[in-house]
């Protein structure tokens, strides 16, 4: 089993509309979750944190469920400027430090 | 705050040469650098953690003697792909965290692509 699991996609979706992604992870000891945004060739960026309580940063809202171990991202009104690859992120501390393990990303599209 | 740069940014050798990437914070001092592979169409492993002074901690499967990280200071890390191969062809992407800080923050990332 992969340590963070996600639906690769692609998500196309037409401006305007809402679009949620979930994500799995393994290791019930990973102490901090994140969505990061990857474009082609690019480097990832930090979109946002995840936390247990769920949070909201304008249209982007992320959540997180210990107990079942997945975290989800909605975004709200697509733009065409969300197209990207959205990369589920999580934290363990280890004896070397902090480690961060991607899952495989999920792909997402919005066309006019 | 906390910019990261890589370079270069592409680079292309011959098989059987070295390629060194640098990997700088450039406002900022950090506590652990780290460095990632990206194959096409996967997702970023991590190939190595390094701390200022000390010897990276390679995660499982990176060859040491093949993938040199040298860490001399809290500004600057280097990778040095020895006897490069095309199969090492890849996006290498280094990231770094400061003191207390679960954040990374990524440079840029070298493509390499080995003829």
């Amino acid at each position: 089993r992969k340590e963070v699991e996600q639906d690769p996609g692609p998500f196309n979706v037409p401006e305007g509309a809402t679009v949620a992604f979930n994500c799995t992870y393994s290791n019930s000891a990973s102490q901090s979750f994140f969505w990061y945004r990857q474009d082609c060739r690019k480097e990832p960026k930090l979109l946002m944190s995840v936390y247990s309580s769920g949070n909201e940063d304008g249209r982007f809202t992320a959540q997180l469920n210990r107990a079942s171990q997945y975290i989800s991202l909605l975004i709200r009104d697509s733009k065409l400027s969300d197209s990207a690859t959205y990369l589920c992120v999580v934290n363990e501390v280890t004896g070397g430090g902090n480690k961060l393990t991607f899952g495989t990303g999920t792909q997402l599209k919005v066309e006019l | 705050g906390a910019v990261v740069s890589q370079h270069p940014s592409r680079v292309i050798c011959k098989s059987g040469t070295s390629v060194k990437i640098e990997c700088r914070s450039l406002d900022f001092q950090a506590t652990t650098m780290f460095w990632y592979r990206q194959f096409p169409k996967q997702s970023l492993m991590l190939m190595a953690t390094s701390n200022e002074g000390s010897k990276a901690t390679y995660e499982q499967g990176v060859e040491k003697d093949k993938f040199l990280i040298n860490h001399a200071s809290l500004t600057l890390s280097t990778l040095t792909v020895t006897s490069a191969h095309p199969e090492d062809s890849s996006f290498y992407i280094c990231s770094a965290d400061g003191a207390g800080s679960y954040e990374q923050y990524f440079g840029p990332g070298t493509r390499l692509t080995v003829t």
